[in-house]
C-alpha cells in the first residue's frame, strides 16, 4: 500500500513556466514533509521540507503549499529552468522518524 | 558528493545467484538505510540499522538481509535472486536515530539479474 501518493508521473514544462507536482497521504500522525530531488545517475537529495503547522514554505524558486485538512502537499517550481529537469520525490514522516514515505516520483522535464 | 559511497555501481548477474552491496556512511552518521528503487514503485524502504543494530524493516523480502558493522559500514546481502530483483538499490545515511531532517543518499548500485 502506497502511503504517500504522486502525481504526476511525468510532466514537461516550457522554460520560464510553473511546474507542480501533488502528494496526498492518509496517515495523520506524519509530521514532517520532504522532497527529494534527483539527477540521473545521483541519488536523490534533501531540495525543501515542511512540517505540517505551516500552510507554505518558500526557498528561491521552490515552493511548499500544504493543505492539512485535505492531507496534501505540493511542489511549485517557478520558472522553471533546464537544469530543474530531474525527478521529484515527495515524502512523509512519522514522529518516529525510522521511516520516510517516499511517493513514487515525477520527471519533470523543462523544455527551452 | 553526499558523502555516502555505495560499491559496486553496477552488478550484473543471474537467477538464483547472490550478491552484495557495500554501503559507507557519511563520516559520523550512526543510522543507515537501504532503499530499493523501481520504475514503478519508487523508492521502497527495506531496512535500517543505527549503530550496529536493525532499527526499522520496511518492505524486505526474506531472501534479503544485511548488517551494519562496527565500522558502520553496511552490505546488503541478495540472495536466490530473480529477474524482478532487477533495480537499483540505494543506501542513506543520517546523524541519528530518528533521521527527522534529512536522508543523505549514496549514488545506488545498479542490479541487472539476467
Amino acid at each position: 500500500q502506497q502511503q504517500v501518493k504522486q502525481s504526476p508521473q511525468s510532466l514537461i514544462v516550457q522554460k520560464g513556466g510553473i511546474s507542480i507536482i501533488n502528494c496526498a497521504y492518509e496517515n495523520t500522525a506524519f509530521d514532517y514533509f520532504p522532497w527529494y530531488q534527483q539527477f540521473p545517475g545521483k541519488g536523490p537529495a534533501l531540495l525543501i521540507a515542511i512540517r505540517p503547522d505551516v500552510s507554505e514554505k518558500k526557498e528561491g524558486r521552490f515552493t511548499i503549499s500544504f493543505n492539512k485538512s485535505a492531507k496534501q502537499f505540493s511542489l511549485h517550481i517557478m520558472d522553471s529552468q533546464p537544469g530543474d529537469s530531474a525527478t521529484y520525490f515527495c515524502a512523509a514522516i512519522r514522529g518516529s522518524g525510522n521511516q520516510f514515505y517516499f511517493g513514487t516520483g515525477t520527471s519533470l522535464t523543462v523544455i527551452p | 558528493d553526499s558523502g555516502v559511497t555505495q560499491t559496486p555501481k553496477h552488478l550484473i548477474t543471474a537467477t538464483g545467484q547472490r550478491v552484495t552491496l557495500r554501503c559507507s556512511p557519511r563520516s559520523g552518521d550512526l543510522s543507515v538505510y537501504w532503499y530499493q528503487q523501481s520504475l514503478d514503485q519508487g523508492l521502497q524502504f527495506l531496512i535500517q540499522y543505527y549503530n550496529g543494530e536493525e532499527r526499522a524493516k520496511g518492505n524486505i523480502l526474506e531472501r534479503f538481509s544485511a548488517q551494519q558493522f562496527p565500522d558502520l559500514h553496511s552490505e546488503l546481502n541478495l540472495s536466490s535472486l530473480e529477474l524482478g530483483d532487477s533495480a537499483l538499490y540505494f543506501c542513506a545515511s543520517s546523524a541519528g536515530l530518528r533521521s527527522v531532517g534529512e536522508l543523505f543518499f549514496g549514488e545506488g548500485s545498479r542490479l541487472t539479474v539476467l
